[in-house]
């Protein structure tokens, strides 16, 4: 069971938008910020999202992240094939004194 | 251009050791903390254990804390995993990832580079 709640999976179809929702609590999400990974398939992890909603460069801004209270979300617009992932949220947890994952969204582009 | 190259993994018994590598290089590596992250055959990403920039301060998760131990040799840019007393439940790819900052606790830093993994597995 992860600290950090996920969806297990989502789907849209090319040029849909799709959100990807995080849930925490008051010790990781409530007063951290979030990071999210993207892990293609038969690939590492890379970064999506960094600290809530700022994207490292090359990454389109087609996705962007957003934080409220103790919950987080990933959004990708304009759907495209190549999206099709699993999508994992992560932050600090102030209480474990752990880096802590969600379980993971394996999004499918139909 | 940051790369990082795991190296070490393979198939060990329960209740053996082994020593995970990751060489480094692109960034000026006694600048910033690193972190072991795991992923189990299926399953989601977990994360291990991290180091500070200079080795003094490291921090495990509860399912490794005793057995495993992190270091690092900032004179040849690696950082290391040291894996004692593995179980079947280590079975899993094995990520070395970089900070973006130079302590491996607290909020407002986040894993920018990540390495292709080494892979272990636990069996007898």
């Amino acid at each position: 069971q992860s600290v950090l709640t996920q969806p297990p999976s989502a789907s849209g179809t090319p040029g849909q938008r799709v959100t990807i929702s995080c849930f925490g609590d008051s010790s990781n999400i409530g007063i951290n910020t979030v990071n999210w990974y993207q892990q293609l398939p038969g690939t590492a992890p890379k970064l999506l999202i960094y600290t809530d909603d700022r994207r490292p460069s090359g990454v389109p801004d087609r996705f962007s992240g957003s934080e409220s209270g103790t919950s987080a979300s990933l959004a990708i617009s304009g759907l495209r094939s190549e999206d099709e992932a699993d999508y994992y949220c992560a932050t600090w947890d102030d209480n474990l004194k752990n880096w802590v994952f969600g379980g993971g969204t394996r999004l499918t582009v139909l | 251009e940051v790369q990082l190259v795991e190296s070490g993994g393979g198939l060990v018994q329960p209740g053996r050791s082994l020593r995970l590598s990751c060489a480094a290089s692109g960034f000026t590596f006694d600048d910033y903390s690193l972190h072991w992250v795991r992923q189990a055959p299926g399953k989601g990403l977990e994360w291990v254990s991290g180091i500070s920039w200079n080795g003094g301060d490291t921090g495990y998760a509860d399912s490794v804390k005793g057995r495993f131990t992190i270091s690092r040799d900032n004179a040849k840019n690696s950082l290391y995993l040291q894996m004692n007393s593995v179980r079947t439940e280590d079975t899993a790819l094995y990520y070395c990832a970089k900070d973006s900052g130079s302590a491996w606790y607290g909020g407002r830093r986040y894993f920018d580079y990540w390495g292709q993994g080494t892979l272990v597995t636990v069996a007898s």
